[in-house]
C-alpha cells in the first residue's frame, strides 16, 4: 500500500530564506508526482507536476525534483516571501492521487 | 478562465436530509473525482469518473453516490447524511487519469 510522508509537519522561516520541503513515498511505481498549495479556507492550487520520466520541474521560484528509486521528492522555494505562507501538499499519482499530510509553512516578514 | 466550480461552498444540514454538492469544470476534462479532507487523515478519494456514464468507487465511498451524465458535471450525492460525513469536500478534474489535477475551492459540510 502506497504511503506518502511529508516532513516536517510545520516550518517557520524568515523572509528571504531558501527552503526545501520533503516528500517521501513507499512504492516507486508511480506515474507522476504533483505538488499543491492550500491556503486556509481555500482549495488546492496546483504548483508543479513532475512526470515519472522527469527528474525535476521548475516554475518561477519553485523547483521540484523527483527520485523514484529512493522514493523522494523535494520542493525548493527560493527567496521565500510572506505570501508563500500556506500548507504544501505532495501527491503521488497512480490511478488516483495519494496525498501526504502536508507541511505548513510560515514565512515571517 | 479554466476552473472547477463547486457549490455550495458552505453547508450545514441535519442528519438524514438528502443533499447534493455540485461540481462543474470548463476544461473538457474526461477524468473527475471527489475527495474529502479530514484532520489527521488527509485527503482521501471518494469516487471517480473516467468519462461520461463511467464511475467507480474510491477509498471511502460508503454513504455517497455520484453520477456523470454530462462531461462537465459530476455531482456528489449524500442520500442520508450522518455526522461522520462532516468534512471538507473537493472536486477535481484532469484531462485523463494520471495527468495534472485541478481542484475546486472546496465545500465545507457540517452534518448535525
Amino acid at each position: 500500500k502506497q504511503e506518502v510522508t511529508q516532513i516536517p509537519a510545520a516550518l517557520s522561516v524568515p523572509e528571504g530564506e531558501n527552503l526545501v520541503l520533503n516528500c517521501s513515498f513507499t512504492d516507486s511505481a508511480i506515474y507522476n508526482l504533483q505538488w499543491f498549495r492550500q491556503d486556509p479556507g481555500k482549495g488546492l492550487t496546483s504548483l508543479l507536476l513532475i512526470q515519472s520520466s522527469q527528474r525535476e520541474q521548475t516554475s518561477g521560484r519553485l523547483n521540484a525534483s523527483l527520485d523514484k528509486s529512493s522514493g523522494r521528492s523535494t520542493l525548493y522555494i527560493a527567496a521565500s516571501q510572506p505570501g508563500d505562507s500556506a500548507t504544501y501538499l505532495c501527491a503521488v499519482v497512480r490511478g488516483k492521487l495519494i496525498f501526504g499530510q502536508g507541511t505548513t509553512l510560515q514565512v515571517k516578514p | 478562465e479554466a476552473q472547477v466550480t463547486q457549490n455550495p461552498r458552505y453547508l450545514i444540514t441535519v442528519t438524514g436530509k438528502k443533499l447534493t454538492v455540485t461540481c462543474s469544470q470548463n476544461m473538457n476534462h474526461e477524468y473527475m473525482s471527489w475527495y474529502r479532507q479530514d484532520p489527521g487523515l488527509g485527503l482521501r478519494q471518494i469516487y471517480y469518473s473516467m468519462n461520461v456514464e463511467v464511475t467507480d468507487k474510491g477509498d471511502v465511498p460508503e454513504g455517497y453516490k455520484v453520477s456523470r451524465k454530462e462531461k462537465r458535471n459530476f455531482p456528489l450525492i449524500l442520500e442520508s447524511p450522518s455526522p461522520n460525513q462532516t468534512s471538507l469536500y473537493f472536486c477535481a478534474s484532469s484531462t485523463i487519469a494520471d495527468t495534472e489535477a485541478f481542484f475546486g475551492q472546496g465545500t465545507r459540510l457540517t452534518v448535525v
